[in-house]
């Protein structure tokens, strides 16, 4: 079954550029969306198909897909943005990363 | 706006079988583009899909669960339901319902939850 490789933790200083991970064997191929998940809050949409914000989103979300690996990039990180982050693609179901904690330092 | 509710036993026996049901309002769930599906997390663990229904009958499971689970849909009602069988204290967890958009780019299917229930915790206990 297809896999998806998060790094467990990534810290960001206020202000600063965090890239968040998410590796899978040619990955470049598929549509890598990104939910955001808050404390005791049910994950939301943050990233679809590889590089597209929902209504809502700021822009300093993006998003890249190419070769092996998936990034979400939060510029100008703010506390706010302190989360779980998972990635997911589709594999004849529903495939998730192992999830990514975000920390604003 | 979209909403959906999960709803159902916070507190179930091992070896019974849990059910829980999404009320969708808002929207359709007699729609082409969409299944609705089940999505859960173990305290302190990640994400793990349990399966999908389509408005026509058609499911989608997690391989490593289908033997365990099943899921409906009642148009009628504008909702889906799931049931896990004989249970045990490793399903215990938040449940989340969502609606997956799924559709295809060219060869490359596109499948996304959008939204998501605010998720409803299940205990497994005796």
């Amino acid at each position: 079954s297809y896999e998806l490789t998060q790094p467990l933790s990534v810290s960001v200083a206020l202000g600063q550029t965090a890239r968040i991970t998410c590796g899978g064997n040619n990955i470049g191929g598929r549509k890598v969306h990104w939910y955001q998940q808050k404390p005791g809050q049910a994950p939301m949409l943050v990233i679809y198909r590889d590089s597209n914000r929902p209504s809502g989103i700021p822009e300093r979300f993006s998003g890249s897909n190419s070769g092996n690996t998936a990034t979400l990039t939060i510029s100008r990180a703010q506390d706010g943005d302190e989360a779980d982050y998972y990635c997911q693609v589709w594999d004849t179901t529903v495939i998730f990363g192992g999830g990514t904690k975000l920390t604003v330092l | 706006q979209l909403q959906l509710q999960e709803s159902g036993p916070g507190l179930v026996t091992p070896s019974e079988t849990l059910s829980l049901t999404c009320s969708v309002s808002g929207d359709s769930i007699s729609s082409d583009n969409y299944y609705w599906g089940w999505i859960r997390q173990s305290p302190g663990k990640g994400l793990e899909w349990i399966g999908g229904v389509h408005y026509s009958g058609i499911t989608n499971y997690n391989p490593s669960l289908r033997s365990r689970v099943t899921i409906s849909v009642d148009t009628s009602k504008n909702q889906f339901s799931l049931q896990l069988n004989s249970v045990t204290a490793t399903d215990a967890a938040v449940y989340y319902c969502a609606r997956l958009t799924f559709f295809k780019v060219r060869i490359t299917v596109v499948a996304l939850l959008e939204k998501w229930g605010q998720g409803t915790l299940v205990t497994v206990s005796s």
